[in-house]
């Protein structure tokens, strides 16, 4: 138990659903991230929130919307996905986004878009 | 470009010691951190260099170079419950993000 949560932990939908995943951390953190992780691929940061602001978002396709409504809940809208966007989605959050601050990682919801 | 490389796969003997090494070439270089993934779970935290040496924790060690772009991750007194994903992390710069190499799969054999 990291202090990080995520439902659902699986998930199944089809390319026209319209799906959220959420994430909460009960650690005081001031940052939140989402990371997608394929099969034998490194972990790819998608976003990341410091003080609810979002400071990056890595040319990630608009049919992934994030939403933090607070430092400690971090959402991901999901709309009209393709098959290749089967992963684990991870979150994770830190105490702060530079130098040293460790992530601490949810343990991940599973997508797969049939 | 940002380059993280480990081996892919990797295999001991319960009791035994077990080295997986990272290298890495990246644009600049402000922290390494390890991570620990069992399947299905999340990473969870190991260890973190920003200083050149070596950082004991345990049954746990890494060690960085970084005038080698070198790290490795010592394991020692193997246990089955070690059986796990090792992920390696670079931060380039204070206000980069990680850049994670693909991992290196450990499977420990009694």
């Amino acid at each position: 138990e990291t202090g990080v949560t995520q439902t659902p932990r699986h998930l199944v939908m089809g390319m026209t659903n319209k799906k959220s995943l959420k994430c909460e951390q009960h650690l005081g953190h001031n940052a939140m991230y989402w990371y997608k992780q394929s099969a034998k691929k490194p972990l790819e940061l998608m976003f990341v929130y410091s003080l609810e602001e979002r400071v990056e978002n890595n040319s990630v396709p608009s049919r992934f919307s994030p939403e933090c409504p607070n430092s400690s809940h971090l959402f991901l809208h999901l709309h009209t996905l393709q098959p290749e966007d089967s992963a684990l989605y991870l979150c994770a959050s830190s105490q702060g986004v530079a130098g040293g601050y460790e992530q601490y990682f949810g343990p991940g919801t599973r997508l797969t878009v049939t | 470009g940002q380059n993280i490389d480990q081996p892919t796969e990797m295999t001991a003997t319960e009791g035994a010691i077990v080295q997986i090494n990272c290298t890495y070439q990246t644009s600049g270089f402000n922290g390494l951190f390890w991570y620990q993934q069992h399947a299905g779970e999340a990473p969870t935290f190991l260890s973190y260099n920003v200083l050149d040496g070596l950082e004991e924790k345990g049954r746990f060690s890494s060690f960085l170079s970084r005038s080698k772009g070198y790290s490795y991750l010592l394991l020692k007194e193997l246990q089955m419950k070690d059986s796990a994903s090792y992920l390696c992390a670079v931060r380039p710069s204070p206000t980069d993000k990680l850049i994670f190499g693909t991992g290196t799969r450990l499977q420990v054999f009694p």
